[in-house]
C-alpha cells in the first residue's frame, strides 16, 4: 500500500478560521515532501514543499510542519477563505527516487 | 512560463479506437510524467521520462504507449482501452534528475471516457 496517508478524509472549517491538514508517512528514507491543492476539474497545484533537513517552512498564509520523529507532516492554512475549498494531497519523495508517492487526500470545505 | 498544457481537455473514445493525449511544457524541464487519477483518489504514476528516455513504467498495460518526441513534448497513445480506463490523465514535469528542485508541475489533465 501507499506509504503516505492522511488522518482525516474530510475537514470542515469556518471561514476565517485556521485549517490544519495532517499527513502521516512511513518511509524514513523520504527526504522531500510537498503539498498540492486540487480544485474540481483541475490538475494539482503546488502549495508548498519542505526538505527533510527542515522542520518548518512558511509561505503566504500557509505553513508546513515536518516532524521526522513521528513521521508526520501538516499543512496549516491561516484565515481560511472560500477559495481554499479543494482536495489537498501530501506527497513524499524517497531519497534518490524520481517519483512522488501521494497520500489519499483531504477534502477541505469552508462554512460561511 | 510555468505552465504545462494538455490536449484535448475531454476525450470520448470507443474500445476499438486509437487516440493520443498530448502534453507540452516550455520550462526547460527534463523529466516528464504521466499520471492516472480516478475520482476521489490521488494521482497514480504511470510513466516517467528523463532526458527523453523512459525511466519508469509502473507496470502499465501495453494498451497505453508513451512517447517523448523531444524534451518539451510528451504523448500517450491509447489503443483498445477498457471502460475502467476512464479517468483524468495528468501530465507533469520537473527539472529532472540531479537538479535542485523536485517540484512537479501539473497540467490541467485530459478527462477520458471509454465507451
Amino acid at each position: 500500500g501507499e506509504s503516505v496517508g492522511l488522518h482525516l478524509p474530510t475537514l470542515s472549517v469556518q471561514e476565517g478560521d485556521n485549517s490544519i491538514i495532517n499527513c502521516a508517512y512511513s518511509n524514513s528514507a523520504s527526504d522531500y515532501f510537498i503539498w498540492y491543492k486540487q480544485e474540481s476539474g483541475k490538475g494539482p497545484q503546488f502549495i508548498i514543499d519542505i526538505r527533510s533537513n527542515m522542520d518548518k517552512r512558511q509561505g503566504q498564509r500557509v505553513t508546513v510542519l515536518l516532524n521526522k520523529t513521528v513521521k508526520h507532516l501538516s499543512l496549516q492554512i491561516a484565515a481560511t477563505q472560500p477559495g481554499d475549498s479543494a482536495v489537498y494531497f501530501c506527497a513524499e519523495r524517497q531519497q534518490g527516487a524520481q517519483k512522488l508517492v501521494f497520500g489519499q487526500g483531504t477534502r477541505l470545505t469552508i462554512n460561511p | 512560463d510555468t505552465e504545462v498544457t494538455q490536449t484535448p481537455k475531454h476525450l470520448v473514445m470507443g474500445m476499438t479506437n486509437k487516440k493520443s493525449l498530448k502534453c507540452e511544457q516550455h520550462m526547460g524541464h527534463r523529466a516528464m510524467y504521466w499520471y492516472k487519477q480516478k475520482a476521489k483518489k490521488p494521482p497514480e504514476l504511470m510513466f516517467v521520462y528523463s532526458y527523453e528516455k523512459l525511466s519508469i513504467n509502473e507496470s502499465v498495460p501495453s494498451r497505453f504507449s508513451p512517447e517523448c518526441p523531444n524534451s518539451s513534448l510528451l504523448n500517450l497513445h491509447l489503443h483498445a482501452l477498457q471502460p475502467e480506463d476512464s479517468a483524468l490523465y495528468l501530465c507533469a514535469s520537473s527539472q529532472g534528475p540531479g537538479q535542485p528542485s523536485y517540484e512537479q508541475y501539473f497540467g490541467p489533465g485530459t478527462r477520458l471516457t471509454v465507451t
